[in-house]
């Protein structure tokens, strides 16, 4: 119940296209639900976050959907570019006292010229 | 803008041989956590930290990890007997808080048991 499940694994989207990264978890405990952004030998670096009190979430080019009743989450990348190559993981903490991130499995993205 | 560093960026060691890594958490960040990614695979909760002592910890921070904030600006993992199963990266993160706040991540140490 502590997992999240992420899908692809692996997606190839040509420039200016729109890759959708989906993930999808159990505990309804969860509240708060970020993405990192992680290229090769480098930290997780925290893109965008969204609370479960909104639908949608916008950044840049980056936008969070959420889904409560199906309790799934997504990432879209707007005007893709060759630089947002990189490995994405959602991830979900939940508010009960609770401080661990529950990351999922990752989602590698290359995005071609 | 603040990030969180961590000291060696690559830490060879043997098996059965003890290893602390280093990490400076942002200044004014209350809450320290420590992750580990194996190799291609996701990033797993260690342990956090707050108010000099752990918060909560998951079923890999077993006997042989401890935590420690020495001083006003460090925050250590010690891991006393290394396995090969070890070998991983090591992230450390810190957050204002926990409820409300973003943990941000630093750039790890590749540690690699041999």
């Amino acid at each position: 119940q502590q997992q999240v499940k992420q899908s692809p694994q692996s997606l190839i989207v040509q420039k200016g296209g729109i890759p959708i990264i989906n993930c999808a978890y159990e505990n309804t405990a969860f509240d708060y639900f970020p993405w990192y952004q992680q290229f090769p030998g480098k930290g997780p670096a925290l893109l965008i976050a969204i609370r479960p009190d909104v639908s949608e979430k916008k950044e840049g080019r980056f936008t969070i959907s959420f889904n409560k009743s199906a309790k799934q989450f997504s990432l879209h990348i707007m005007d893709s570019q060759p630089g947002d190559s990189a490995t994405y993981f959602c991830a979900a903490k939940s508010n009960f006292g609770n401080e661990k991130l529950t990351f999922g499995t990752g989602t590698r993205l290359t995005i071609i010229p | 803008e603040p990030e969180v560093t961590q000291t060696p960026s690559h830490q060879v060691t043997q098996m059965g041989q003890e290893v602390i890594l280093r990490c400076v958490p942002i200044s004014n960040h209350l809450y320290f956590y420590w992750y580990r990614q194996i190799l291609g695979q996701k990033v797993e909760f260690l342990v956090s930290f707050y108010n000099n002592e752990i918060s909560e910890k998951s079923e890999i921070f077993d006997d042989q990890f401890s935590v420690e904030r020495p001083d006003g600006s460090n925050f250590t993992l010690k891991i006393r007997s290394t396995k090969l199963e070890d070998s991983a990266m090591y992230f450390c993160a810190s957050s204002v808080q926990t409820t409300t706040s973003e943990q941000y991540f630093g750039p790890g140490t590749r540690l690699t048991v041999t």
